[in-house]
């Protein structure tokens, strides 16, 4: 059974970091990318972030690039979400994803941490 | 960037009834259309991806068509469980962008 476990959310004063982390089981991490995707309170779906199975290329939206880092830890089956320079408007659920076989949709989801950034 | 745009924004059915949801995209996507449905408190769930492929487990009520451009998803007979908000995703290119969702209330 897939599971993707994510942690490392919390409450943060503008400006500050965060990293979370979402941890996979029950399929071969490092065959798939993943994705992280967040959803701000009452509204709809943003995907963020996208990284290779082999870290070898990453892909971000225009409102965390710059900011923020996805990586992954394949020996460790864990991604990971560094997130920099935070602002009210990054207060969110945030998902990780698993990609589907050999294309970007989102075929298995974590249950989402919730990061809130308010002074 | 490909805009998606979803609609309508709501629904108020009776079980029994079909469900009708648009989705139109800025850009050709060819068939690089998904479908999720999210329930309260909980995280999406992927009903059909790529090329109009239910994916396992999900019910033969729910349906999609479409390419290019254009995109219907539909729900035959609908049931009281199937309440909740149902997004659009384009997988063509990146950004990957999602309908503003539609919300099904079940009466």
């Amino acid at each position: 059974e897939v599971q993707l476990v994510e942690s490392g959310g919390g409450l943060v004063k503008p400006g500050s970091s965060l990293k979370l982390s979402c941890v996979a089981s029950g399929f071969t991490f490092s065959s798939y990318g993943m994705h992280w995707i967040r959803q701000a309170p009452k509204k709809g779906l943003e995907w963020i972030a996208l990284i290779y199975y082999d870290s070898s290329n990453k892909y971000y939206a225009d409102s965390v690039k710059g900011r923020f880092t996805i990586s992954r830890d394949n020996s460790k089956n864990t991604l990971y979400l560094e997130m920099n320079s935070l602002r009210s408007e990054d207060t969110a659920m945030y998902y990780c994803a698993k990609e589907g076989a050999n294309s970007d949709y989102f075929d298995y989801w974590g249950q989402g941490v919730m990061v809130t950034v308010s002074s | 960037e490909t805009t998606v745009t979803q609609s309508p924004a709501s629904l108020s059915m009776a079980v029994g009834e079909k469900v009708s949801i648009s989705c139109k995209t800025s850009t050709d996507i060819d068939d690089d259309m998904n479908w999720y449905q999210q329930k309260s408190g909980e995280a999406p769930k992927l009903l059909i991806s790529e090329g109009n492929t239910l994916r396992p487990g999900v019910p033969s009520r729910f349906s999609s068509s479409g390419y290019g451009t254009d995109f219907v998803f539909t729900i035959n007979n609908v049931l009281l469980g199937d309440e909740g908000i149902y997004y659009c995703q384009q997988s063509d290119n990146v950004p990957y962008t999602f309908g503003a969702g539609t919300k099904l209330e079940l009466k």
